[in-house]
């Protein structure tokens, strides 16, 4: 595997506090992303990163707001968490044209 | 906007029977990667099996094989001799260059004892 570890791994938190989750790889790879899973909808790409300080976003990308300031680590904040952004969070790495490996995930419930 | 659709929420098997999970995704591009991925309830995702849009040849992974269907825009995913640990989420993926995947909802495999 790639190594990939997140953190936390769950976490339950208020209406409006600033959440940030955190995704570390061994692997030095250069592609990083975090994806949301929810039901029905599979996984869907909320930002990701192809460098150091490149960023760009994804799908649903609303409401958070991403950081990599080095290749081991992409930082996932949601600056005032809502209710719609309970959900499963995956961070995954990948290098060009190969499969990408994912976290074990985090949990994220907000009250 | 590429798609991906797993229009079965769930499915079940008899353990050591062969059963078949579908996928069909709409793209306009004809270089693209397909893939299938399991996710256990451990929550980690796990790559089944990949298939390049320009090989012809279905891919297969020991007991997982792919009926890869280009034209009709088919990707199906085959286990045979089901296993209790085969029980899962299973998504299909899609990706072009540049390693955007797109997910489909996902399907439920029961494995029956």
């Amino acid at each position: 595997d790639a190594g990939i570890t997140q953190s936390p791994r769950h976490k339950v938190t208020e209406t409006g506090t600033p959440v940030t989750l955190r995704c570390h790889q061994t692997e030095n790879h250069r592609y990083m992303y975090w994806y949301r899973q929810d039901p029905g909808h599979g996984l869907r790409l909320i930002h990701y990163s192809y460098g150091v300080k490149d960023t760009d976003k994804g799908e649903v990308s609303d409401g958070y707001s991403v950081s990599r300031s080095k290749t081991e680590d992409f930082l996932l904040t949601l600056e005032s968490a809502t209710s719609s952004q309970t959900s499963v969070y995956f961070c995954a790495t990948g290098q060009n044209n190969q499969p990408q490996h994912f976290g074990d995930g985090t949990r994220l419930s907000i009250l | 906007a590429q798609t991906v659709t797993q229009s079965q929420p769930e499915m079940s098997v008899q353990e050591a029977e062969t059963v078949t999970l579908s996928c069909t995704y709409d793209t306009s591009e004809s270089d693209y990667y397909l893939f299938w991925y399991k996710q256990p309830p451990s929550r980690q995702m796990i790559l089944v099996i990949r298939q390049e849009a320009y090989k012809q040849q279905n891919a297969t992974e020991n007991r997982f094989s792919v009926n890869f269907q280009k034209a009709a825009k088919s990707f199906s995913l085959k286990i045979s001799d089901s296993q209790l640990g085969d029980a899962a989420m299973y998504f299909c993926a899609y990706r072009i260059a540049g390693n955007m995947l797109t997910f489909g909802g996902g399907t439920r495999l029961m494995v029956k004892p």
